[in-house]
């Protein structure tokens, strides 16, 4: 159980235009969603906060309006790289947490495979 | 500022030797540490996490500890395996989401 799917996992997309990145939690409500982002051989950085029905919380110098975030339904949180720009390209993996002792926790959160985005 | 440190030069053992891996921290005071496997291209694989009133934790051939005055966890691998191979990573809660070391790269030679 507890399985996180992202799609696309590549993407490779021109300077300017936009890319939408889906994650979806398969056999589990997700209230609260992550995305992370990944440089070659670095740590993964958390980039934002996705609360389902509610506006996602960004982390310090993470453009909201660069990086638009919705987590319309319990199982799906979406994230746009708008205008993306060679800067941009990077590995991007989203997760989710499950609900513990009926509350969401950390300690039980669930990884996606990932999506490699490199903008030309 | 809050700082977690994993060894960033890959660790080369041979089959069958356990494999240890450091993970120290600081300016935190975490209520659990966790420890996931990245293979190249995935997203990290949850494998084990130890609370701060736990002192080891063990699940089959892995093995981690936490020492909360050192700020310090190892993880072991032990009769490590070729299929090993990949980059471990020792993650805190954070204050809304876990944070990440940048990982140790374990490379196990047959």
């Amino acid at each position: 159980g507890a399985v996180v799917s992202q799609h696309p996992s590549r993407v490779i997309c021109k300077s300017g235009t936009s890319v939408k990145i889906e994650c979806r939690s398969l056999d589990f409500q997700a209230t609260t969603m992550f995305w992370y982002r990944q440089f070659p051989k670095k740590s993964l950085m958390l980039m934002a906060t996705s609360n389902e029905g509610s506006k996602a919380t960004y982390e310090q110098g993470v453009e909201k309006d660069k990086f638009l975030i919705n987590h319309a339904s319990l199982t799906l949180s979406t994230l746009t790289v708008t205008s993306a720009h060679p800067e941009d390209s990077s590995f991007y993996i989203c997760s989710a947490l499950t609900v513990a002792g009926g509350r969401p926790s950390t300690d039980t959160q669930y990884f996606g495979p990932g999506t490699r985005l490199t903008v030309l | 500022s809050q700082k977690i440190e994993q060894n960033s030069e890959a660790l080369n053992i041979q089959e069958g030797k356990t494999a240890t891996l450091t993970c120290n921290y600081t300016n935190y005071s975490p209520a659990y540490l966790q420890w996931y496997r990245q293979d190249p291209g995935r997203g990290p694989v949850f494998l084990l996490l130890i609370r701060e009133n736990e002192k080891e934790k063990r699940k089959e051939r892995l093995k981690v500890t936490f020492d909360t005055t050192l700020k310090q966890s190892l993880f072991h691998i032990t009769a490590s395996q070729p299929a090993d191979s990949a980059t471990y990573l020792c993650a805190l809660e954070g204050r809304r989401a876990l944070t990440f070391g940048s990982g140790t790269r374990l490379q196990v030679q047959p």
